[in-house]
């Protein structure tokens, strides 16, 4: 039972655009989510993160979007660039809990 | 550094042999979690702990899994009779679990992962 998805596993996209992550979830009861982004080797880092009870939260080029209707949340990068290229994963949880971590999709952001 | 560190980095072992990874938090993070992830697939939570409550064991796949976490800090993840399927990258992550105040976001801050292979 995966209660976090990202359907797409690879986005390309040509730098200075906008990139579009997108992320589905099945539990109405998750109080936040958090986008986390990997490079190889390398454990994943924070990027930025939304409470349940707010539907948009920006932080310089990242915006998060969260439609609680819909059970979605997207992550929009703008203007992409060359260095955002890595594997980015949503997660979901509760205050002082476990995350469940959708499946991952590797940006590519080509020059 | 003030990092999440784990060790080893990367560990060969034979099928049917023990091993343990360790993982030092954040000083002071009350939370410590551990995550694996297998080849192609995102990350699969196994066990975390908060403070001196008893640990969720809720995502450790088998009996052959077990965790323990010393004083509140040092932790050690021990897979007994290793298989082929528990080749992973083994993640571990800490936090501060936020207690006032508006909506605490559980941020985790993760090492460097440990990439065991069972041969």
């Amino acid at each position: 039972d995966q209660q976090v998805k990202q359907n797409s596993p690879s986005l390309s996209v040509q730098e200075g655009r906008i990139s579009i992550l997108n992320c589905d979830y099945t539990n109405s009861m998750f109080d936040y989510f958090l986008w986390y982004k990997k490079y190889p080797a390398e454990g994943p880092t924070f990027l930025i993160s939304i409470s349940s009870i707010k539907d948009k939260n920006e932080d310089g080029r990242f915006t998060v979007f969260l439609n609680k209707s819909a059970k979605h949340l997207s992550l929009h990068i703008v203007p992409s660039q060359p260095g955002d290229s890595a594997v980015y994963f949503c997660a979901a949880g509760n205050q002082g809990g476990k995350l469940i971590f959708g499946q991952g999709t590797e940006l590519s952001v080509k020059p | 550094g003030a990092g999440v560190s784990q060790s080893p980095s990367n560990k060969v072992t034979e099928k049917g042999k023990d091993v343990e990874l360790r993982c030092d938090p954040i000083s002071g993070h009350t939370a410590l979690y551990w995550y694996r992830q297998s080849l192609g697939q995102g990350l699969e939570f196994l066990i975390y702990f908060q403070g001196n409550s008893a640990p969720d064991k809720s995502g450790l796949p088998s009996d052959r899994f077990s965790a323990e976490r010393t004083g509140g800090s040092v932790s050690t993840l021990t897979i007994q009779r290793t298989q082929q399927e528990d080749s992973a990258v083994y993640l571990c992550a800490s936090s501060l679990v936020g207690t006032s105040g508006g909506p605490a976001y559980n941020e985790q801050f993760f090492g460097p992962g440990t990439r065991l292979t069972v041969l």
